[in-house]
C-alpha cells in the first residue's frame, strides 16, 4: 500500500506561535503533495500544492506568508503555519500523490488558543 | 466551482442501498470517492478516469459521465461500517498535477 504519515497529530499552541506540520510519504516518492485544511462538518479545502524543489503553488484566498509550504525532499513536505490565530484552529490534511492517485495522512488537529 | 453532492444527508437501515451524486461545473479528466470518518482522514475508494467507465468492487461502485460532468456512487446492500461523509474529489487539469477539488459531501448514517 501507500502510507502517508503526518506529525503531530494534535497540537495546541498560543496565539502569535508559529507551528510546523509534517507531512511523508513512508513507501513511495512523491514529488507532488497537498494540502488542504478543513472545518468542521465541511468539506476539505484545498490550500496549496507542494512541488518538491520549487515553490508551492496556493489556492486563490490563501496567504502563502502565513502557510509557509516547503517540498524538501521526495518523502518530506512541511506546512508552517505562522503567527497563528484563533481562527487557523483546523483540521489540516496532507496527501500524496503516486499517479493518479491521492493517499492521504491522518491529519493535524490545531487549536490556537 | 466547488463540486455539489446530492444528496446532503442519508440515513438507510443495514441492507438497503443508496446512490450518492457528484456533479461538477467544469469538464473533468477524473473524479475520486472518498469515505471520511469523524475525526479521521478520508479514505480512498475509488478513481475513474475520463472515459466514462464504471467501476466497482465489492458492493461498492461508482459510474462517470464526462459529457454531464457527473459521477454517482452506488452503495448496495449497506452495512454498519459504510456509515460516514462521502467526499468525491474531481479533477480538472488533464492529470498535469492532479490536484483535487473536493465536493460538499453527503453524510450516510446506516443504522442496524
Amino acid at each position: 500500500g501507500a502510507v502517508v504519515s503526518q506529525h503531530p497529530s494534535r497540537v495546541i499552541c498560543k496565539s502569535g506561535t508559529s507551528v510546523k506540520i509534517e507531512c511523508r510519504s513512508l513507501d513511495f516518492q512523491a514529488t507532488t503533495m497537498f494540502w488542504y485544511r478543513q472545518f468542521p462538518k465541511q468539506s476539505l479545502m484545498l490550500m496549496a500544492t507542494s512541488n518538491e524543489g520549487s515553490k508551492a503553488t496556493y489556492e486563490q484566498g490563501v496567504e502563502k506568508d502565513k502557510f509557509l509550504i516547503n517540498h524538501a525532499s521526495l518523502t518530506l513536505s512541511t506546512l508552517t503555519v505562522t503567527s497563528a490565530h484563533p481562527e487557523d484552529s483546523s483540521f489540516y490534511i496532507c496527501s500524496a500523490r503516486r499517479e493518479y492517485e491521492q493517499f492521504f495522512g491522518p491529519g493535524t488537529r490545531l487549536t490556537v488558543l | 466551482q466547488q463540486p455539489v453532492q446530492s444528496p446532503q444527508a442519508v440515513i438507510l437501515r443495514e441492507g438497503e442501498d443508496a446512490v450518492i451524486n457528484c456533479s461538477s461545473s467544469k469538464a473533468l479528466y477524473s473524479v475520486h470517492w472518498y469515505r471520511q470518518k469523524h475525526g479521521e482522514a478520508p479514505v480512498f475508494l475509488m478513481i475513474l478516469l475520463k472515459g466514462g467507465e464504471q467501476k466497482g468492487h465489492d458492493k461498492i461502485s461508482a459510474s462517470f459521465n464526462e459529457k454531464k460532468q457527473q459521477s454517482s456512487l452506488y452503495l448496495t446492500a449497506s452495512q454498519l461500517s459504510y456509515s460516514g461523509t462521502y467526499f468525491c474529489g474531481t479533477s480538472s487539469d488533464g492529470g498535469a498535477t492532479n490536484k483535487l477539488i473536493f465536493g460538499t459531501g453527503t453524510l450516510l448514517a446506516v443504522q442496524p
